[in-house]
C-alpha cells in the first residue's frame, strides 16, 4: 500500500523567503503525484499535479515541484513566499484509477511573516 | 475539471440527531468519495460511492455510521447518524472527472456536535 510522508508540520517563512516544502512517498509502481493546498476554512485545491515526462513540473500560484525517483521525494517549491500563501499544503499519492486509493500525507502548516 | 458543491457548508448539531450532507458534481463521474477531516489533521478516506450499487466503507467506518446514497452519476449524500462530539469534523466530497488521476474537492462541511 502506498504512504506519503511530511516530514515537517510547521514551517514559518518571511514574506518574500523561499520555500520548500517536503514530501516523501512510498508506492510500489509508477505514483501519481499531487500537491494540494487548504486555506482556512476552505477545501482542497490542486496546486500541481505529477503523472510523468518532464520531472520538474509548474504549478498555479507560482509553485513547482519536481519528482526525485530516486529519493522517493516529490518536494514542492516557490521562489519568493507571499502572505497569501499561509495555508495547510498536503502532499498526495494515487494510482491513477478514477480516484481510487488516493493517499494523503499529514501536512505541512506554513505560516508567513510580513 | 469539475465544480463540486457541498451542503450545509457548516452546521451545529445536538448530540443524537443525524445529519445529511449533500454533494453535487456539474459533471457526471464514475465514483465520488467521502472523507473525513478532524480537527488539525490529514484527510481520511470514509467510502467510496458508485452509482447502482452499495458505497464501499474504509475500515474503521461502518453503513450504520454513515450511509451513503448515490442515485445518479452526479449526486451523492453522506448522513452522519446519532452524532457524538467526537464527530465533529469537516466532511469533505470529492470525485475525479475524466482520465486525470487528480481529485477535485467541494468546500467542504464542517458540523460541530455539541
Amino acid at each position: 500500500a502506498q504512504s506519503v510522508t511530511q516530514p515537517d508540520i510547521h514551517i514559518t517563512v518571511s514574506e518574500g523567503a523561499s520555500l520548500e516544502l517536503r514530501c516523501n512517498y512510498s508506492y510500489g509502481a509508477t505514483p501519481y503525484l499531487f500537491w494540494y493546498v487548504q486555506s482556512p476554512g476552505q477545501g482542497l485545491q490542486l496546486l500541481l499535479k505529477y503523472f510523468s515526462g518532464d520531472t520538474l513540473v509548474q504549478g498555479i500560484k507560482g509553485f513547482e515541484a519536481e519528482f526525485k525517483r530516486s529519493q522517493s521525494s516529490f518536494n514542492l517549491r516557490k521562489p519568493s513566499v507571499h502572505w497569501s500563501d499561509a495555508a495547510e499544503y498536503f502532499c498526495a499519492v494515487g494510482a491513477g484509477n478514477y480516484g481510487q486509493n488516493f493517499v494523503f500525507g499529514p501536512g505541512t502548516r506554513l505560516s508567513v511573516l510580513p | 475539471s469539475a465544480v463540486i458543491s457541498q451542503k450545509p457548508s457548516r452546521d451545529i448539531c445536538q448530540r443524537g440527531t443525524s445529519l445529511t450532507i449533500q454533494c453535487q458534481v456539474d459533471s457526471q463521474v464514475t465514483m465520488m468519495f467521502w472523507y473525513r477531516q478532524q480537527p488539525g489533521q490529514s484527510l481520511t478516506l470514509i467510502a467510496t460511492a458508485n452509482q447502482g450499487s452499495e458505497a464501499t466503507y474504509e475500515s474503521g467506518f461502518v453503513i450504520d455510521k454513515f450511509p451513503i446514497s448515490r442515485p445518479n452519476l452526479t449526486f451523492s449524500t453522506l448522513t452522519v447518524s446519532n452524532m457524538s462530539p467526537e464527530d465533529s469534523s469537516i466532511y469533505l466530497c470529492s470525485a475525479e472527472t475524466g482520465r486525470t488521476g487528480e481529485l477535485f474537492f467541494g468546500e467542504g462541511s464542517r458540523l460541530t456536535v455539541l
